[in-house]
Formats: structure tokens, sequence, C-alpha cells
């Protein structure tokens, strides 16, 4: 059963701590995802990579939050220093994308971590 | 104009019911449209995908694209209150190249017995 993985699932930490949520894609994908989801925004897209290469980092706050892929089986999301504001639930997704063929564009989403910065 | 909306509800229908879901697009030339579901406290499910105009049917779900008005729907017949999530719609705009999807707010559906 293919599914992505994230850790940890529920975070709580105070301001100014660094945080790293992890993601496992499914096996065979070429394409990682980060977003963040709250009440207020909905769900945005913070960051995504192909074939562990960083195509757009243009949703994050570049100050604060770095996004990697150091090999395939693992996408990284590290938030120093993290602030209140953060708060909020973060998904990975992965998907086998082929640009030449629009139905190659279906995501999947892991579980999620769940932040709190107190 | 948001590149893509949704009413964000809450949209309530009696069991049984057909529940119609809507969202708007703003890019004319997108390609690929899907519908995710979220349940409360869990992560999107992608449930349906389509990508030509008409109808396409999965089940009790039919999801309907419009191209030439920029819209597509979803319907879920027979409805349950299993069926009581949020429903994300999600487009991939053409001007965007890397498979990136665009999300609307969501709509909040409830199904009551």
């Amino acid at each position: 059963d293919a599914r992505v993985t994230q850790t940890p699932r529920h975070k709580v930490t105070e301001m100014g701590q660094e945080v790293t949520m992890r993601c496992q894609p499914i096996l065979g994908h070429n394409t990682v995802f980060w977003y963040r989801q709250t009440m207020m925004q909905g769900l945005e897209l913070l960051a995504y990579f192909r074939n562990r290469a960083p195509l757009d980092d243009s949703g994050m706050p570049k100050d604060r939050f770095s996004a990697e892929m150091p090999d395939a089986t693992l996408a990284t999301l590290k938030i120093q220093p993290s602030e209140p504001r953060d708060s909020a639930v973060y998904f990975c997704a992965s998907g086998l994308v082929d640009l030449r063929d629009r139905g190659s564009y279906e995501q999947y989403f892991g579980p999620g971590t769940r932040l709190t910065v107190t | 104009q948001k590149e893509v909306e949704q009413n964000s509800g809450p949209l309530s229908v009696p069991e049984g019911a057909i529940a119609s879901l809507n969202c708007t697009y703003s890019d004319r030339v997108s390609q690929s449209f899907f519908w995710y579901r979220q349940y409360s406290g869990k992560s999107p499910e992608l449930i349906m995908s389509i990508y030509s105009n008409g109808d396409k049917e999965d089940g009790r779900f039919t999801a309907q694209l419009n191209k030439a008005s920029q819209y597509v729907s979803l319907l879920i017949r027979d409805s349950q209150p299993s069926d009581s999530a949020t429903y994300l719609c999600a487009v991939n705009l053409f001007y965007n190249q890397g498979g990136k999807l665009i999300f609307g707010q969501g709509t909040e559906l409830s199904v009551k017995p």
C-alpha cells in the first residue's frame, strides 16, 4: 500500500526553537510538494521539487524556512527560528509528473504534521 | 480575482439528496482538474480527476467540466452522512509548467441524516 509518510505527526515547541519535518514520498514518484494549511489561508504551496531539484520555493518565508531533498526517499522542511504564526498543519504530497501528460498531475498527500508554536 | 474559487459553504443537504459543488478558475487554457475530499483533521484525498469537457462518473460521484465557462463541478448522488467533509477543487494552470496545482478554499458539505 503506497503512501506518503510524514514525521512527526504532532509537534509542540516554543518560539525560537528549530523545527524539522520529514516526508517520505511514494516510491517512484519524482515530484514532492510542501503545503501549509490554516483556517484563514487554506492550503498554501510552500515549495516543490522534481527529481530532488528545487523548482519553486516562492511560497516560503526565506529568512526562516528551508526545504531540501537529501535523497529520493526523504524531503525535509525546516523552520529556524519558529514563531507562533507558523502554527499550522504542514502537508507533504508526491506525484509522478510527466509534463507531456496532463493526466499525470495527480498529487497524493501524507497525513500531515500539526505544528504548534507557543 | 482568485485563480481558483469555491463557495465556502457550509452546504447542507439531506441524506439521499444530490450535493452539487462548484468551482471556477481564472486561466482559460487550464488542462487538468481535480477534486479532493478532506475530512476534519485529516489530509486531502484525491477522489476525481477530469481533463476533457463533459461528465466523468465514478460510482456516486460525477465531475463536470465546462472549459468555455471555466467551471468544474462535483455532483454527489445519494449523499450519505459519511460524505460530510470539505471538498477542495484543484487546477493545474497552463502557464505553470511545473505540475503545480492551485487549490480553492474548499466547500464544507454537511449531509444530515
